[in-house]
């Protein structure tokens, strides 16, 4: 199946500060990537949807300026915090497909830790 | 708006039993649903999917039924084993191709 990757695994940083996040499909082309936001023993919240050469489409709530997504290749996707709070605290996982992929494979997720 | 719901948060079985987990959907549009085990610290990983052209589908150990006429979708797994353990959410593609999910079971398999 469709592979997708994500870097880092984990990361803990200081209030403040910004943090990227990568998204990799590694063995296709990757037209667009869904980022989404997970808290602990809760569902998947659908963050923003990224369009390869397009400005991404946030979901209702969710604050562009706070959430930079950049998919300015076919295989790579990044979501960068800025300004990282304590409530930001959560883990980030992309998905990923391209036309003739329909069941969306989920990378491993990233643990987003804000002290 | 669009929501996928489940019946019930947690789920424990016994090992070696059969464990159904269900959901149920609110957009009748819905024409895919998807299946997914989620373990602790991990990405979601597919499971199986199913078209709403059809009431089941089977795998490996798992089946998929889809019941339209009350927007309800259930996950079977035969002969449940401990590696089973997860936490399991179905899903539907929603409007613009976004994957909604719904709220997750968590399954326990006690052996």
């Amino acid at each position: 199946g469709a592979v997708v990757s994500q870097h880092p695994s984990w990361v803990i940083c200081k209030s403040g500060t910004s943090v990227k996040i990568e998204c990799r499909s590694l063995d296709f082309q990757a037209t667009t990537m869904f980022w989404y936001r997970q808290f602990p023993k809760q569902s998947l919240m659908l963050m923003a949807t990224s369009n390869e050469g397009s400005k991404a489409t946030y979901e209702q709530g969710v604050e562009k300026d706070k959430f930079l997504i950049n998919h300015a290749s076919l295989t790579l996707s990044t979501l960068t915090v800025t300004s990282a709070h304590p409530e930001d605290s959560s883990f980030y996982i992309c998905s990923a497909n391209s036309g003739t992929i329909t069941r969306k494979y989920f990378g491993p997720g990233t643990r987003l830790t804000v002290t | 708006g669009e929501s996928v719901g489940l019946h019930l948060p947690t789920l424990s079985v016994q090992e070696g039993d059969n464990s159904i987990i269900n959901c149920a959907y609110s957009n009748s549009a819905s024409d895919y649903f998807i299946w997914y085990k989620q373990e602790s610290g991990k990405g979601p990983q597919f499971i199986i999917d199913i078209r709403s052209n059809m009431d089941k589908r089977q795998g490996q150990r798992v089946t998929v039924l889809l019941n339209k006429t009350v927007k309800h979708l259930s996950l079977q797994i035969a002969a449940t084993q401990p590696g089973d353990s997860a936490v399991y959410f179905c899903a539907e593609i929603g409007q613009g191709g976004k994957l909604i999910f719904g709220q997750g079971t968590e399954l326990s398999v006690k052996p």
